[in-house]
C-alpha cells in the first residue's frame, strides 16, 4: 500500500529565515506530486505540482520554490520567509495519467512565521 | 474566478439527521467530482466521487447527487454522527493538455454535528 510522509509536523520560523519542507511517497512509482497551502479559515491553494523528476509547475507567483530531486521526493523551499508564508502546508500525490484524479494527502506541516 | 463554489461556509445539524452539503461549478469540461473530508491539523481524506455521466453514487451513509444541467452537486450524509464534524471540500477533476488530471477545489464547508 502507498503512504505519504511529511516533516516536520510543526515549525516556527523567524521572518527572513530559510525554509525546507520535505515530502516522500512510498509504495508507488512515477506519482504526480503536489504542494498545497491552507491559510487560516481558507480553502486549499495549489502551489506547485510535478509530473516527474525535475519537472515543476508553479500555480501562483510567490516567495516559495519546489524541487523534485528523486521520483518520490518533493521539497518545498524558501530563501527568506515572509509573515504571509504562515499556514498549513500539505503534500499530496496521485497516480500518473487518467483515472478519476484522486489525490492522497500527507499529514501536513503547520508553519508559523514570526 | 472560482470554478468550484461551496457557498455555505458552515452548516450545523443534529445527530441522526441528514446533512446536505452543496457545490456548484462552472466548467462543463469537468468529468469527475470528488468530496474530501478534513479534520483540523490533518490532511484531507477522500470520501466519495461521481462521474459526470452518473447522477448518483452511494457509499454507506454517504450519497453524492449530480445535476449536470444545473452544474450542481450535493453530498448527503445520513444519519449524521458527531464524528462527521469536519470541513468538507468539493473538488472537480479535469484532464489537462498533458494528459494529467488536475483537481479544482472549492473553499470548503465546515460541518458541525451536534449530539
Amino acid at each position: 500500500s502507498q503512504t505519504i510522509h511529511q516533516w516536520p509536523a510543526t515549525l516556527v520560523q523567524p521572518v527572513g529565515s530559510p525554509l525546507s519542507l520535505e515530502c516522500t511517497v512510498e509504495g508507488t512509482s512515477n506519482p504526480n506530486l503536489y504542494w498545497y497551502r491552507q491559510a487560516a479559515g481558507r480553502g486549499l491553494q495549489l502551489l506547485f505540482y510535478s509530473v516527474g523528476i525535475g519537472q515543476i509547475s508553479s500555480e501562483v507567483p510567490q516567495n516559495l520554490s519546489a524541487s523534485r530531486p528523486q521520483d518520490r521526493q518533493f521539497i518545498l523551499s524558501s530563501k527568506k520567509l515572509l509573515l504571509s508564508d504562515s499556514g498549513f502546508y500539505l503534500c499530496a500525490w496521485s497516480f500518473r495519467g487518467g483515472g478519476v484524479g484522486e489525490q492522497f494527502f500527507g499529514p501536513g506541516t503547520r508553519l508559523t512565521v514570526l | 474566478d472560482q470554478q468550484v463554489k461551496q457557498n455555505s461556509p458552515s452548516l450545523s445539524v443534529q445527530e441522526g439527521r441528514i446533512s446536505i452539503l452543496n457545490c456548484d461549478y462552472t466548467n462543463s469540461m469537468f468529468d469527475y467530482f470528488l468530496w474530501y473530508k478534513k479534520y483540523p491539523a490533518e490532511g484531507p481524506t477522500f470520501l466519495i466521487s461521481i462521474s459526470s455521466i452518473k447522477d448518483k453514487n452511494e457509499d454507506g451513509r454517504f450519497t453524492v447527487f449530480l445535476n449536470k444541467s444545473a452544474k450542481h452537486l450535493s453530498l448527503h450524509i445520513v444519519p449524521s454522527q458527531p464524528g462527521d464534524s469536519a470541513v468538507y471540500f468539493c473538488a472537480a477533476s479535469l484532464l489537462n493538455a498533458g494528459n494529467n488530471r488536475k483537481l479544482i477545489w472549492g473553499l470548503g464547508t465546515s460541518l458541525a454535528v451536534n449530539p
